[in-house]
């Protein structure tokens, strides 16, 4: 089935430091990806999607490029902020009539 | 409107109480979504609903209830829950069906079953 691999945290980073978190996917056929944000004591919002092979998804200065070759989709900011502290989310979606499926979550936070 | 209201935010419950969690969204969104979610850990989906009607169902037990009485309006009714059916409940939509459409979620009702 349709799975989500993301690196674990809790990530600590500076401010202004370079953010990655990497993101793998397993699924047949052509899924769309997704990065969702949950800050405390809220709901998900989506950060950024790509729906096809080699589309970068983009938001708030956060990049995400859809490798179908390494099966990836890794998570990357130029210069982190403390605002940017929350829980990341990486999902699929997967073809049809299937729903969201997430990794585990990776816990950014950053100190000023 | 963009968004995805839930309520009420927080609700204590006793073991024996009935209660009903409200969604409500007006983007013209045909597929709806209950999800539970743990501390610390990703979102667990519960129940989808697609065009009004009931298509997936996560083997969640009978003491959750879902409704859907119309495309704007997702209930979750609950009887006789137990202290670890204590969570975040959020509540989700979606343009369709379909892979292409990320959901949009809402702020989520924290429920204590004490």
């Amino acid at each position: 089935g349709n799975s989500v691999t993301q690196m674990e945290g809790p990530v600590t980073l500076s401010e202004e430091a370079f953010l990655t978190i990497n993101c793998t996917y397993t699924a047949t056929g052509y899924p769309s990806l997704f990065w969702y944000v949950q800050y405390p004591g809220e709901g998900l919002q989506l950060l950024l999607k790509a729906t096809k092979a080699d589309d970068k998804g983009s938001n708030k200065g956060f990049e995400a490029t859809y490798r179908k070759e390494t099966t990836s989709f890794h998570l990357e900011k130029g210069s982190v902020q403390v605002s940017d502290s929350a829980v990341y989310f990486c999902a699929l979606r997967g073809t049809g009539n299937t729903p969201l499926v997430f990794g585990k979550g990776t816990r950014l936070s950053v100190i000023a | 409107d963009t968004e995805v209201t839930q309520t009420p935010k927080h609700l204590v419950m006793g073991m024996t109480n009935k209660k009903s969690l409200k969604c409500e969204q007006h983007m013209g969104h045909r597929a709806m979504y209950w999800y539970k979610q743990k501390a610390k850990k990703p979102p667990e989906l519960m129940f989808v609903y697609s065009y009004e009607k009931l298509s997936i169902n996560e083997s969640v037990p009978s003491r959750f209830s879902p409704e859907c009485p119309n495309s704007s309006l997702l209930n979750l009714h609950l009887h006789a829950l137990q202290p670890e059916d204590s969570a975040l409940y959020l509540c989700a939509s979606s343009q369709a069906p379909t892979e292409n459409y990320g959901y949009t979620f809402g702020s989520g009702t924290r429920l204590t079953v004490v």
